[in-house]
């Protein structure tokens, strides 16, 4: 079946730690997003791509990385940099970015620090 | 500025009551379009529907229907018939195309649905 693969589904950091999330799509989509969910919040965007090589900023982009070496994946890195990491993080595609595309979702990562 | 409102936090209904979910918007482009989202309690978003601004015609899907009104640009969902299935929460998103490229999707801040049994 095709469809986004988000591991873990949970993760932990430690103070001044790097992690990062996975994020995987059999779906040949060109387009990938990166969002962070918090309690009460609406869908913030972090970083998007819309080819291999190539991504951008989202809102919220101060304190993540990302790189997009394959179709298929597009890792998000949270570094120290970011001091309040604690949210759900769902990462997206769609056939393209632009137009009305519907966005397909993974089931999330919580990430937690401890 | 574009802005999704979801006044409701939280919604709770018996099985079998009819509940509607109120999306209001604001946006200055003439172009858009409208999304709703269910999130199930396994967390990942699943799309429900998409509206462009041209078309106002209300849709039904089942038990789902969904009324447009750029007069008070609102985008509301209504659930015929609960079920406990539909327990989730359900986002409302507002996408616009200012120019080419520089698309923007907004997301509210969902409505929380418990269909109690």
């Amino acid at each position: 079946d095709g469809g986004i693969t988000q591991s873990p589904k949970y993760l932990f950091r430690k103070e001044g730690q790097n992690v990062t999330l996975s994020c995987e799509q059999n779906l040949n989509h060109d387009a990938m997003y990166w969002y962070r969910q918090d309690p009460g919040q609406g869908l913030r965007l972090i970083y998007y791509s819309q080819i291999v090589n190539d991504f951008q900023k989202g809102d919220i982009a101060e304190g993540y990385s990302v790189s997009r070496e394959k179709k298929e994946s597009f890792p998000l890195t949270v570094t120290s940099a970011q001091k309040n990491p604690t949210a759900f993080y769902l990462c997206a595609s769609s056939i393209r970015r632009t137009g009305n595309e519907k966005l397909f979702f993974g089931s999330g990562t919580q990430l937690s620090v401890l | 500025a574009q802005k999704v409102t979801q006044a409701q936090t939280e919604i709770s209904v018996v099985e079998k009551e009819d509940v509607t979910l109120d999306c209001v918007y604001e946006t200055r482009d003439t172009t858009y379009y409208l999304f709703w989202y269910k999130q199930p309690p396994s967390g990942e978003l699943v799309f429900l529907i998409r509206r462009n601004s041209f078309d106002e015609q209300n849709e039904i899907s089942g038990r789902y229907s969904w009324n447009f009104q750029k007069s008070t640009s609102s985008f509301n969902f209504t659930i015929t018939a609960s079920q406990v299935v539909d327990s989730a929460v359900y986002f409302c998103a507002l996408r616009t195309s200012p120019n080419f490229g520089n698309e923007k999707l907004t997301f509210g801040t969902g409505t929380r649905l418990t269909i109690i049994p």
